[in-house]
């Protein structure tokens, strides 16, 4: 079965950039998007089609995705980013796969 | 505005059953795949189900084949998720979403419903 990897967690000052990352076999090869959510909320989507903002979605938020490894990246981190935030791709074997989440903490 | 609203979870025992609604609104249901997301508590995200526009293709995580249907009916806006032989780690909240897919048939939701929880216990 198809699986992603993301680490558990992610630490960054405000105002300055951070990187979320998402590996899996063959990743880029795929599209992957990403979600964000905060304690207590549903999932937001963030970036689909690895690098794609939907409506509303900041332009802070971008993403990227090559070889095995998919990025989010935060440029100029605000305190209100602070949530937990998962990759999920399609693989035909799996279906739809989502990583285990990483925890930014913006301190 | 586009809307999901999940319903009827609950608490049941071990082996027993639960159905799960979700009603949608701002945009053309019959137009898009639907599908279940799940959570355990302090866990990460789980798809469990998808089906077609027209109901005829359902796709299932293996966890829960044989013991899940998922089901829609367009003209109520409506999306189902039949759930039997539920099993303690079948608790989790349970969301409903609208599915996108790109040419190459990967897809991605947005939005999510608020989630209804469903727990399984003695």
């Amino acid at each position: 079965s198809y699986e992603l990897t993301q680490p558990p967690s992610v630490s960054v000052s405000p105002g300055q950039t951070a990187s979320i990352t998402c590996s899996g076999d063959k990743l880029g090869d795929k599209y992957a998007c990403w979600y964000q959510q905060k304690p207590g909320q549903s999932p937001v989507l963030v970036i689909h089609e690895d690098s794609k903002r939907p409506s509303g979605i900041p332009e802070r938020f971008s993403g990227s995705n090559s070889g095995n490894t998919a990025t989010l990246t935060i440029t100029g981190t605000q305190a209100m980013d602070e949530a937990d935030y998962y990759c999920q791709a399609w693989d035909s074997s799996t279906a739809y796969v989502f990583g285990g989440g990483t925890k930014l903490t913006v301190l | 505005e586009v809307q999901l609203v999940e319903s009827g979870g609950g608490l049941v025992q071990p082996g027993g059953s639960l159905r799960l609604s979700c009603a949608a609104s701002g945009f053309t249901f019959s137009n898009y795949y639907m599908t279940w997301v799940r959570q355990a508590p302090g866990k990460g995200l789980e798809w469990v189900a998808n089906i077609k526009q027209d109901g005829s293709e359902k796709y299932y995580v293996d966890s829960v084949k044989g013991r899940f249907t998922i089901s829609r009916d367009n003209a109520k806006n409506s999306l189902y998720l039949q759930m039997n032989s539920l099993r303690a780690e079948d608790t989790a909240v349970y969301y409903c979403a609208r599915e996108f897919t790109a040419v190459t048939a990967e897809g991605w939701f947005d939005p999510w419903g608020q989630g209804t929880l469903v727990t399984v216990s003695s």
